[in-house]
C-alpha cells in the first residue's frame, strides 16, 4: 500500500485557519487522497477526498500539490469540537477495498 | 436516515464464549466493512462485503466470520472469544459509485472486553 506521513501532533487556537499536512511521495496516478477524522469515543467520519484539483466541501478545502506528492487539509475556522484525529489516506479504488488508516495527527485546538 | 448503527454498544465476554455484533446501515450501500481499533493505534480491517451474499477477508480475519443474508445487515462473529480480541469495533458501509466506493461512513463501534 501507498504510504503517507503525517505529524503526530498539530495545535491551532480556535476560530484560526489549521494547515494540516500530509506527504505521500509513492502515490499512483490511481490514488485518491482521502481524509477522515476521529473525534474522540466515536468512529472515524469522511471529511473530504480528491484525485488531482483542489476540493471544498461544507466541512474542509483540500490543496492537492501539482505533482500529487502531498496535500493540505484546511479547516478555515478551527472550533473545539473539531478537535481530532486526523488521517490522511491514500485509496486506489481498485481492487483493494481496505483503507489504511495510520496514526494520524492529533488536533488540539485552544479556547 | 440513522446511518450506520452498531448493536451492542458494550459488551464483556469470558474466554471461550461466543457472540455476534450486528451492523445496520439505511443509506442502500452496496459495500460494508468490519474494522477493529487496538488503544492508540489506527484502525485494521477484518472482512468485508461487496454485496448482499459476498464476504472477504480483509487483514486481520482469524478468529472472526461474518455473514451478509441482507443488503442492509453485515454481522461478525466470534466463536471462541479470546483476550487479544478484546478491542472496539467498527463498522462502515460505503456506495458502489465509482470514485465514492472509498467514502465509508462509519457506525459508533462496539467496545468489546474478554476478560
Amino acid at each position: 500500500d501507498a504510504k503517507t506521513t503525517q505529524p503526530n501532533s498539530m495545535e491551532s487556537n480556535e476560530e484560526e485557519p489549521v494547515h494540516l499536512p500530509c506527504n505521500h511521495s509513492t502515490i499512483s496516478g490511481t490514488d485518491y487522497i482521502h481524509w477522515y477524522r476521529q473525534l474522540p469515543s466515536q468512529g472515524p467520519e469522511y471529511v473530504i477526498h480528491g484525485l488531482t484539483s483542489n476540493v471544498n466541501n461544507r466541512m474542509a478545502s483540500l490543496a492537492i500539490a501539482e505533482d500529487r506528492k502531498s496535500s493540505t487539509l484546511i479547516l478555515h475556522r478551527a472550533t473545539l469540537r473539531d478537535a481530532a484525529v486526523y488521517y490522511c489516506i491514500l485509496a486506489s479504488g481498485g481492487s483493494n477495498y481496505k483503507l489504511t488508516f495510520g496514526k494520524g495527527t492529533l488536533l488540539t485546538v485552544n479556547p | 436516515n440513522a446511518g450506520v448503527t452498531q448493536t451492542p454498544k458494550f459488551r464483556v465476554l469470558k474466554t471461550g464464549q461466543s457472540m455476534t455484533l450486528l451492523c445496520a446501515q439505511d443509506m442502500n450501500h452496496e459495500y460494508m466493512y468490519w474494522y477493529r481499533q487496538d488503544p492508540g493505534m489506527g484502525l485494521r480491517l477484518i472482512h468485508y462485503s461487496v454485496g448482499e451474499g459476498t464476504t472477504a477477508k480483509g487483514e486481520v480475519p482469524d478468529g472472526y466470520n461474518v455473514s451478509r443474508l441482507k443488503k442492509q445487515n453485515f454481522l461478525l462473529g466470534l466463536e471462541s472469544a479470546a483476550p487479544s480480541q478484546t478491542s472496539v469495533y467498527f463498522c462502515a458501509s460505503s456506495p458502489h459509485s465509482p470514485g465514492q466506493r472509498d467514502t465509508q461512513y462509519f457506525g459508533p463501534g462496539t467496545r468489546l472486553t474478554v476478560l
